[in-house]
């Protein structure tokens, strides 16, 4: 089983409101990714966790939350967002097996700021 | 810094037909690059992984190629589909990267017609 699953598949929200994205895998990988993609543009990297542990930040800003509550979960908590913050976020994780590393992406969140 | 690069940016061809589609990268220190195919508004789909000590891999109708020393993979894609409509991404890892940040070009955008 390869999967990552992402929930909810779209959202819409206020630039008042404050919603989660979820994300999840059962592949026994000890790293998980945040990406964000607008159209016609490649995923940008916002943040890694390694072993639950914050690994990296892309110099996201603050209304961006995450949070890696255990090893298979990995949440997106926002707040205050803009407009332009309405994206693809795209959840990926991945384990290091010798000299391989996949990086296997969830379905996506069609994000919506009005 | 690792920069990159896909060419063509948009592909039009009819089935049946063989392609290629380019991906360059400015470091030959990588740890592997993989390939991804992307459908409108989901999510990316791995396709092939290369280990840099690796020259190709094949999967069906797909082989990915890796020359490290003139920092070039190529995607070759035989007896085209219409199916096989979609965005294809190729991303990079980096050697010194220990945190999975991969780099991606900016996609090639291929259309098989019938």
């Amino acid at each position: 089983d390869t999967e990552v699953t992402q929930t909810p598949k779209h959202l819409v929200m206020g630039m008042t409101n404050k919603k989660s994205l979820k994300c999840e895998q059962h592949m026994g990988h000890r790293a998980m990714y945040w990406y964000k993609q607008k159209a016609k543009k490649p995923p940008e990297l916002m943040f890694v966790y390694s072993y639950e542990k914050l690994s990296i930040n892309e110099s996201v800003p603050s209304r961006f939350s995450p949070e890696c509550p255990n090893s298979s979960l990995l949440n997106l908590h926002l707040h205050a967002l803009q407009p332009e913050d309405s994206a693809l976020y795209l959840c990926a994780s991945s384990q290091r097996q010798g000299a391989e590393e996949t990086q296997y992406f969830g379905p996506g969140t069609r994000l919506l700021v009005l | 810094k690792q920069e990159v690069t896909q060419i063509p940016a948009a592909l039009s061809v009819p089935e049946g037909e063989n392609l290629v589609l380019n991906c360059s990268f400015t470091d030959s220190a990588i740890y592997n690059l993989q390939w991804f195919r992307q459908d409108p508004g989901k999510g990316l789909t791995s396709l092939l992984l290369i280990q840099s000590s690796q020259r190709e891999q094949t999967s069906g109708r797909l082989n990915a190629s890796l020359d490290k020393s003139s920092g070039r993979s190529t995607l070759y894609i035989a007896a085209s589909q219409p199916g096989d409509s979609a965005t294809y991404l190729c991303a990079g890892l980096g050697i010194y990267n220990q945190g999975g940040k991969l780099i991606f070009g900016q996609g090639t955008e291929l259309s098989v017609k019938p």
